[in-house]
């Protein structure tokens, strides 16, 4: 079946520090990708998206490259603030639209 | 504007009873879900409705049952709480389809005593 797999948190940085959080999946055909964030106390939010192969998803100063060949879909920030210090989670979405597969989270603590 | 609403956002109970959990959608889609996420941020869905039709049914107990009235409400029914059910309940929407986000409520924190 379809699966996700993220690099394990917590995951501390200083601020201005580059961020990276692995992401790879395992999945038939062509998925889409999608990378969510989780502020403390709230829902999921869509941080970006990529629906197919090469694509590059960004937003906030955050991206991910869909890379088939890897099969990864890898969260970067350069420089990261205080503000970004929450769960972010990596998804994928079946060809089909049916199956929607979530990673188990990668919990950021950003320190002043 | 609210998109998606959930209600109550928190719900404190004793064990045995019975509770719901509501959740209202404004943006015009046609795929609804519950996912639940323990302390640990895993997120695990339990059930997805497209069009008022149950589509997806996780090995959840029983005692949970969804009931879809319309496209824009899905709501959860817990009988019989255990401790165990403790958790922070997601409903989230989407349109059908692969390319297409979905959109998280803000959640409802289930404390069972």
């Amino acid at each position: 079946g379809n699966s996700v797999t993220q690099m394990e948190g917590p995951v501390t940085l200083s601020e201005e520090a580059f961020l990276t959080i692995n992401c790879t999946y395992t999945a038939t055909g062509y998925p889409s990708l999608f990378w969510y964030v989780q502020y403390p106390g709230e829902g999921l939010q869509l941080l970006l998206k990529a629906t197919k192969a090469d694509d590059k998803g960004s937003n906030k100063g955050f991206e991910a490259t869909y890379r088939k060949e890897t099969t990864s879909f890898h969260l970067e920030k350069g420089s990261v603030q205080v503000s970004d210090s929450a769960v972010y989670f990596c998804a994928l979405s079946d060809q089909h639209g049916q199956n929607f597969v979530f990673g188990p989270g990668t919990r950021l603590s950003v320190l002043p | 504007d609210t998109a998606v609403s959930q209600t109550p956002k928190y719900l404190v109970t004793q064990m045995g009873n019975d509770k719901s959990i509501k959740c209202e959608q404004n943006l015009g889609h046609d795929t609804m879900y519950w996912y639940k996420q323990d302390s640990k941020k895993f997120l695990k869905i339990m059930f997805s409705y497209n069009n008022k039709e149950l589509i997806i049914n996780e090995t959840v107990p029983n005692r949970f049952s969804p009931k879809s009235p319309d496209k824009a409400h899905l709501n959860l029914h817990i009988n019989s709480l255990e401790l165990g059910d403790s958790a922070v309940y997601f409903c989230a929407s989407s349109l059908t389809g692969q390319f297409y986000e979905q959109y998280f409520g803000p959640g409802t924190r289930l404390t069972v005593t």
